[in-house]
């Protein structure tokens, strides 16, 4: 059964600083991996998605890291803003079917103004 | 990207009624759609997958007679939670796949009394 862990479960850094949230998966035969925010008591805003055969993608201050043989994705925001303040969730898609995503617990971060 | 919406934002019921949710994909249509469960400060867990003119596929330990799921058509699913009881009090999401992502409904916050 897949597992996916988030480390850290939380992170509180000044404006302006880089920082890179980190995400590991035990079943490395996965379909995609995607980044989510979420914003408190609302749903899922889709960040990155990366495909298995690819080993990185990048949205404006974003960048996700895939490292699939070794069960690894980090997520790095440059430049960080208060406006970055939620929690991060990546998930894993296993098959390529019908298959639902796995969730890890997330990283709630917080940047100080 | 992709929108997807939900009815309705939140609800409050007394224990032992039957609460409807509905999910929708506004701009696309979506054969497989999704139903996840957040409690408190816990990840998003799969429920089942919803299938257009099918029966629901539901994960181990979710119990189908309880969570009824109908996908009666290729941009709406419909989750129905009977006779409500306080433990089932929870932020349900839905989410639709299009061109391998997946996009998530704002979520529907069900309390219980």
């Amino acid at each position: 059964k897949q597992e996916v862990t988030q480390i850290p479960a939380a992170l509180s850094v000044p404006e302006g600083e880089n920082l890179v949230l980190n995400c590991s998966f035990t079943d490395s035969a996965i379909y995609n991996l995607q980044w989510f925010r979420q914003d408190p008591g609302k749903g899922l805003t889709s960040l990155l998605l990366i495909q298995s055969s690819q080993r990185e993608q990048t949205s404006g201050r974003l960048n996700a890291s895939l490292d699939k043989s070794s069960g690894r994705s980090t997520l790095y925001i440059a430049a960080s803003q208060p406006g970055d303040s939620a929690t991060y969730l990546c998930a894993v898609r296993t098959g390529g079917g019908a298959d639902g995503l796995t969730f890890g617990k997330g990283t709630h971060l917080i940047i100080q103004p | 990207g992709a929108v997807v919406s939900q009815h309705p934002s939140w609800v409050i019921c007394k224990s032992g009624t039957s609460v409807k949710i509905e999910c929708r994909s506004l701009d696309f249509q979506a054969t497989t759609m999704f139903w996840y469960r957040q409690f408190p400060k816990q990840s998003l867990m799969l429920m089942a997958t919803s299938n257009e003119g099918s029966k629901a596929t539901y994960e181990q330990g979710v119990e189908k007679d309880k969570f009824l799921i109908n996908h009666a058509s290729l941009t709406l699913s419909t989750l129905t939670v009977t006779s409500a009881h306080p433990e089932d009090s929870s932020f349900y999401i839905c989410s639709a796949r299009a061109l391998g992502e997946q996009f998530f409904g704002p979520g529907t916050r069900l309390t219980v009394l």
